[in-house]
C-alpha cells in the first residue's frame, strides 16, 4: 500500500531533550516536507527537500533539523525541544515538480508535547 | 509563505449545501487544492482545480475559481454528518510547496 508514515504518532517529552521524528514513504517521490499544525493558523512548512542530500526552509524552521539520507526517509530533528514546539507534525511527499498535478501525501501526524 | 485566507467555522444542517471559502495571493498559482482533515487523521486531497478552469464538478463537490478576485470556493451538496472535518485550501507554490489556509472547521448538524 502506497503510504507515508511517521513515528512516533505521539510524544510527551522535556524541554532540551532531543528528540527524532521518522519519517518515511514507499512512491519513491523526491519531494518530501514537514509541517506543524497549530490551532488557528492552519499548516506551516518547516523543512522540505527535493531530492537527497538536498534541503531548504519552510516558513518556520527555527529550532529543527532535517536530513535527506535516502530518498525514502526524512527525518525531523528536535536538538532542544521547548514548550513552544508542542504542536501536531504532518509528514509529506510528492512526485518531483512538473509531474502531474503537485498533489502531496500526508502521513497520520504526530502529536508530541513538550513540558 | 502565501497568505492563504479561510474562515475558521462552518455549521450546516444535515442535507443543506456547504459553501467554503478561500482567497489566495499568487496569481500565478498553476494548481488550487482541496484538502480534508477528518478527526485523528492526516490531510487527504478532496480535489483541485487548474488555474485555467473557473468551475470544476465532482459528484457532490463543486470548486469554483475566481482568478480575477483570487477567491476559491468548495460546495458541497446534501451535507452529510461523514463531512464533518477540517478543510484546508492550498495554493501551490514553487518548488513543489503548497501554502495552506488556516482550515474551515465544517460541523453537520442532523
Amino acid at each position: 500500500e502506497a503510504q507515508v508514515t511517521q513515528n512516533p504518532r505521539y510524544l510527551i517529552t522535556v524541554t532540551g531533550k532531543k528528540l527524532t521524528v521518522t519519517c518515511s514513504q514507499n512512491m519513491n517521490h523526491e519531494y518530501m516536507s514537514w509541517y506543524r499544525q497549530d490551532p488557528g493558523l492552519g499548516l506551516r512548512q518547516i523543512y522540505y527537500s527535493m531530492n537527497v542530500e538536498v534541503t531548504d526552509k519552510g516558513d518556520v524552521p527555527e529550532g529543527y533539523k532535517v536530513s535527506r539520507k535516502e530518498k525514502r526517509n526524512f527525518p525531523l530533528i528536535l536538538e532542544s525541544p521547548s514548550p513552544n514546539q508542542t504542536s501536531l507534525y504532518f509528514c509529506a511527499s510528492s512526485p518531483s515538480q512538473g509531474s502531474g498535478k503537485g498533489e502531496q501525501f500526508f502521513g497520520p501526524g504526530t502529536r508530541l508535547t513538550v513540558l | 509563505g502565501e497568505d492563504v485566507e479561510q474562515s475558521l467555522f462552518l455549521s450546516v444542517r444535515e442535507g443543506d449545501s456547504s459553501v467554503i471559502n478561500c482567497t489566495y495571493t499568487d496569481s500565478s498559482s498553476t494548481y488550487l487544492y482541496w484538502y480534508k482533515q477528518e478527526p485523528g487523521a492526516g490531510l487527504q486531497l478532496l480535489t483541485y482545480i487548474f488555474s485555467n478552469m473557473d468551475m470544476k464538478q465532482d459528484q457532490r463537490l463543486t470548486v469554483l475559481l475566481n482568478k480575477k478576485d483570487k477567491h476559491l470556493s468548495l460546495r458541497i451538496a446534501d451535507t452529510q454528518t461523514g463531512d464533518s472535518a477540517i478543510y484546508f485550501c492550498a495554493e501551490k507554490g514553487g518548488a513543489n510547496n503548497l501554502f495552506f489556509g488556516t482550515g474551515t472547521r465544517l460541523t453537520v448538524i442532523p
